[in-house]
């Protein structure tokens, strides 16, 4: 069974398209997350639900919006792609706990690839 | 804001061992944690330390000195299959350390 999953796993699209990845968590947590990992390896985050609250919002451009409609899925919808929002988007989750990550362990997707032409 | 510098790429032969620096610059600190990805997959957990002093998981090993601000990640007895990128992590005490901030990534080449 698959603890995080992501769909679709490669998007191939043109410049002006909206695009949408799922994400789903069937491990139990009550915190989502939106990574986004560049051509040089660098991961950011995006976003941050917890319990379908929006909890962390990083300066992306309003382009992106994440959607939550239960604590066990997160989505993010594109507008209006451009060239440099090529780059692989992770999604991930972790239990909340009153310290917020305990440990700093993040459980994550196999990501999804998105190429713009 | 959080920075973490780490070398960009450390290359090794199978069975040596290699250590794999992270020094970071937090406004707030609240532990040091490692990640490994391979090409192509998803970044996984692999250690953390709360406290100064040597975490050791297997093969592999983590570091802290919180009065350095540095910490490292040692890997024993390489396999090809280490050959990989380890980032470090720390959590961000400004959002109630539920973000976690990724370093720069190291990429681990082990070769026969």
């Amino acid at each position: 069974d698959t603890a995080v999953s992501q769909t679709p796993k490669y998007l191939v699209t043109q410049m002006g398209n909206d695009k949408s990845i799922k994400c789903e968590q069937n491990l139990g947590h009550d915190t989502m997350y939106w990574y986004k990992q560049d051509s040089k390896k660098f991961l950011k985050i995006m976003f941050s639900y917890n319990n379908k609250e929006l909890i962390i919002n990083e300066t992306v451009p309003n382009r992106f919006s994440p959607k939550s409609p239960d604590k066990a899925h997160l989505n993010l919808h594109i507008n209006s792609l451009e060239l440099g929002d090529s780059a692989v988007y992770f999604c991930a989750s972790s239990p909340r706990t009153s310290g917020g990550l305990k440990t700093g362990e993040l459980f994550f997707g196999e990501g999804s690839r998105l190429t713009v032409l | 804001g959080q920075s973490l510098e780490q070398p960009s790429e450390v290359t090794a032969v199978e069975g040596a061992i290699v250590q794999i620096n992270c020094t970071y610059q937090t406004s707030g600190f609240y532990g040091l944690s490692w990640y490994q990805q391979h090409d192509g997959g998803a970044p996984t957990f692999l250690s953390y330390n709360g406290l100064d002093g040597l975490e050791e998981t297997g093969r592999f090993s983590s570091f802290l000195s919180r009065s350095d601000s540095y910490g490292y990640l040692l890997l024993q007895e390489l396999q090809m299959k280490d050959s990989a990128s380890y980032f470090c992590a720390v959590r961000d005490p400004n959002t109630g350390f539920q973000k976690l901030v990724f370093g720069t990534g190291t990429r681990l080449l082990v070769s026969p």
